[in-house]
């Protein structure tokens, strides 16, 4: 089946700090992979997403690429702001059949000062 | 509108009531999601439309919990005699077409239900 494996949280790090939330996922198929970002009192926004193997999704100074020899799809950031304090979810849709998108736990991170 | 619109934005309701949750999506998008977050969870899928298909049920978690889409737009998702363990973030999405096809799902920010 499909399913997401997320890094457990929460994380705490300092402003510039560099970030790693790990993800590594299960799929049927070709799936895509995705990375949504839910900040304090808003909907789930779309971070960034790839559709292929060695596909880099980037967006806002966040990178991820989609390994498949490791079914990971890692989200990155060489320098956090306060501003980036938010939960992340890594997610991934099985364009075999599925109409919908398989969820990780999500990870909150904390960026302080 | 702008986004996906959701209401109640908060609901408490007592166990054994029934309630209805309301989701606009954004216009023109022909694909709805209902997903349900819960304390600690990820995201649970629960229902898709998509244009006048019949919809994917396939993630409800009892004959409790039912959906309708009117007229291709707004949805209701409805819950039944309402339980504890049913308290939760419902969260309404909406894409152009099927978000496996690489068009980007848009998200409510959601109904947060307790029931007491």
């Amino acid at each position: 089946g499909n399913s997401v494996t997320q890094m457990e949280g929460p994380v705490t790090l300092s402003e510039e700090a560099f970030l790693t939330i790990n993800c590594t996922y299960t799929a049927t198929g070709y799936p895509s992979l995705f990375w949504y970002v839910q900040y304090p009192g808003e909907g789930l926004q779309l971070l960034l997403k790839a559709t292929k193997a060695d596909d880099k999704g980037s967006n806002k100074g966040f990178e991820a690429t989609y390994r498949k020899e490791t079914t990971s799809f890692h989200l990155e950031k060489g320098s956090v702001q306060v501003s980036d304090s938010a939960v992340y979810f890594c997610a991934l849709s099985d364009r075999s059949g599925a109409n919908n998108l398989f969820f990780g736990t999500g990870t909150r991170l904390t960026v302080i000062p | 509108g702008a986004g996906v619109s959701q209401s109640p934005s908060n609901k408490v309701t007592e166990k054994g009531k029934d309630v209805e949750l309301r989701c606009d999506p954004i216009s023109g998008h022909t694909a709805l999601y209902w997903y349900r977050q819960s304390l600690g969870q990820g995201l649970e899928f629960l229902i898709y439309f998509q244009g006048n298909s019949a919809p994917d049920k396939s993630g409800l978690p009892s004959d409790r919990f039912s959906a309708e889409r009117t007229g291709g737009s707004v949805s209701t998702l409805t819950i039944q005699r309402t339980q504890q363990e049913d308290s939760a973030v419902y969260l309404c999405a909406s894409s152009l077409g099927q978000g496996n096809s690489g068009n980007t799902i848009y998200f409510g920010e959601g109904s947060w239900l307790t029931v007491v």
